[in-house]
């Protein structure tokens, strides 16, 4: 069967410092993968996601960036953190050409002091 | 073009009474939808989908919802809420074979003993 693990489940980082959140999904080959973020009391804000191996789609400008160095792996990345980066991520992955049903991770809680 | 709205951001119920979460939506094409759970500080879990086959659909957990082409609507449904049934819930729609789907706000389900 098919699993998503991400990780940290929580991470506290420092204004200006660089960020790395991890996700990896086992039990299928070639998914699509996708970064969310989820700020507080709000709805899921798609920020990357990608078809293939090096193919890293951005929906919304900002201070993050996403690496797909594996088919199964997805990396998202920021060289300084601002404020504004806290929040609830999310990893997910579906099969398939679109988006049929996605299946996601368990997040990261990031706060930025 | 697609859109999706969450009638109401909280819904109140007492536990053993019925549950609905309204939903609705619009697309340029005929839509895939689902619904999705989330917990507290947890990733979301996928209730139930509607992919063009029977309109009604069964999911897990006692929920089920509705197509209704006519009324442009996916409203969710359980016949007598369980305390643990308290959590997030969003809607989701997409379509024409897309990868970005488009989530609801969500709407908080708070169950009272």
């Amino acid at each position: 069967s098919q699993t998503i693990h991400q990780w940290p489940a929580t991470l506290v980082q420092p204004v200006g410092s660089p960020l790395s959140l991890e996700c990896t999904v086992e039990g299928t080959s070639n998914p699509n993968l996708y970064w969310y973020r989820q700020a507080a009391g709000r709805g899921l804000q798609l920020l990357f996601y990608s078809v293939g191996i090096g193919q890293i789609s951005s929906e919304v400008p900002q201070n993050l960036s996403a690496s797909r160095p594996q088919d199964r792996q997805f990396i998202l990345s920021s060289k300084k953190l601002l404020l504004s980066d806290s929040g609830f991520y999310l990893c997910a992955w579906s099969e398939g050409a679109g988006w049929i049903e996605a299946f996601f991770g368990q997040g990261t809680r990031l706060t930025v002091v | 073009a697609q859109s999706v709205t969450q009638l109401d951001s909280h819904v109140s119920v007492s536990e053993g009474t019925p549950v609905l979460l309204r939903c609705n939506y619009s697309s340029s094409y005929s839509p895939s939808l689902f619904w999705y759970v989330q917990h507290p500080n947890k990733g979301l879990q996928l209730l139930l989908k509607y992919t063009s086959a029977a309109t009604l659909v069964k999911g897990i957990n006692g929920f089920e919802a509705e197509f209704k082409k006519s009324e442009t609507s996916f409203h969710l449904t359980k016949p007598s809420a369980h305390m643990s049934d308290a959590a997030e819930y969003f809607c989701v729609v997409t379509s024409g074979g897309s990868y970005i789907p488009t989530f609801g706000r969500g709407t908080s389900l708070i169950v009272h003993p």
